[in-house]
């Protein structure tokens, strides 16, 4: 399996643009998670689908920020319209199930907004 | 409020000796417990967990120790090799499911040859 893919692996954009990540999870998995990984903070959950369904969004930080999963291979995390403070390392990872303790990352996307 | 933290953002250790890197929780509810592991350019990746009903698990030279009362695990590396050198993260769920797993914000290991 070639594990968690994500696109783009790096993305720089001005501010006020539009910005999309993509992901595709290891094939089987039914649980879908976006972090973003910043030196302050480390590792934040934004989001996570179980079965395409988005479940707890409660760590996404601003309605600009939104989560799609149209179906089981794909997922997208749009930021509209970006900041210089969205600017970290965002990272994609699927677990086989929600009760799975164990997920797998894919290679994260670095995204700089100026 | 970090339920899950990693004080030490950095450490160094020599070739061949014990590398320990140290993490504290604060809910009580957490159950299980996770170590990853991550290289520059690549994400996270799983290295050793442990559950709450123990208190050691050991898997080569990777050893992960659980003091529930202190609400503090370790990981120990012995002997440390230069390839080790990442940045390791800690990690706590609660016995519902990994979906509610919280992330420490890492520890920078440098393992020097």
């Amino acid at each position: 399996d070639a594990g968690v893919i994500q696109s783009p692996r790096h993305e720089v954009t001005e501010m006020g643009q539009e910005v999309t990540l993509r992901c595709k999870p290891i094939s089987g998995h039914n649980s879908l998670f976006w972090y973003r990984q910043t030196m302050m903070r480390g590792l934040e959950l934004l989001i996570y689908f179980n079965n395409n369904v988005p479940i707890d969004d409660s760590g996404m930080p601003e309605d600009r920020f939104s989560a799609k999963m149209p179906n089981a291979s794909f997922s997208t995390l749009k930021i509209q319209p970006s900041e210089p403070r969205d600017s970290a390392v965002y990272f994609c990872a699927s677990s086989l199930e929600e009760t799975s303790y164990e997920q797998y990352f894919g290679p994260g996307t670095r995204l700089t907004v100026t | 409020d970090q339920q899950v933290k990693q004080n030490s953002p950095s450490l160094s250790v020599q070739e061949g000796r014990i590398s320990i890197l140290n993490c504290d929780y604060t809910n009580s509810m957490f159950d299980y417990f996770l170590w990853y592991k991550k290289y520059p350019a690549e994400g996270p990746t799983f290295l050793i967990s442990i559950s709450s009903i123990k208190d050691k698990n050991e898997d080569g030279r990777f050893t992960v120790f659980l003091n529930k009362s202190a609400k503090h695990l370790s990981l120990h590396i012995v002997p440390s090799q230069p390839g080790d050198s990442a940045v390791y993260f800690c990690a706590a769920s609660p016995n519902t499911g990994g979906f509610k797993t919280i992330f420490g914000a890492g520890t920078r290991l440098f393992v020097k040859a």
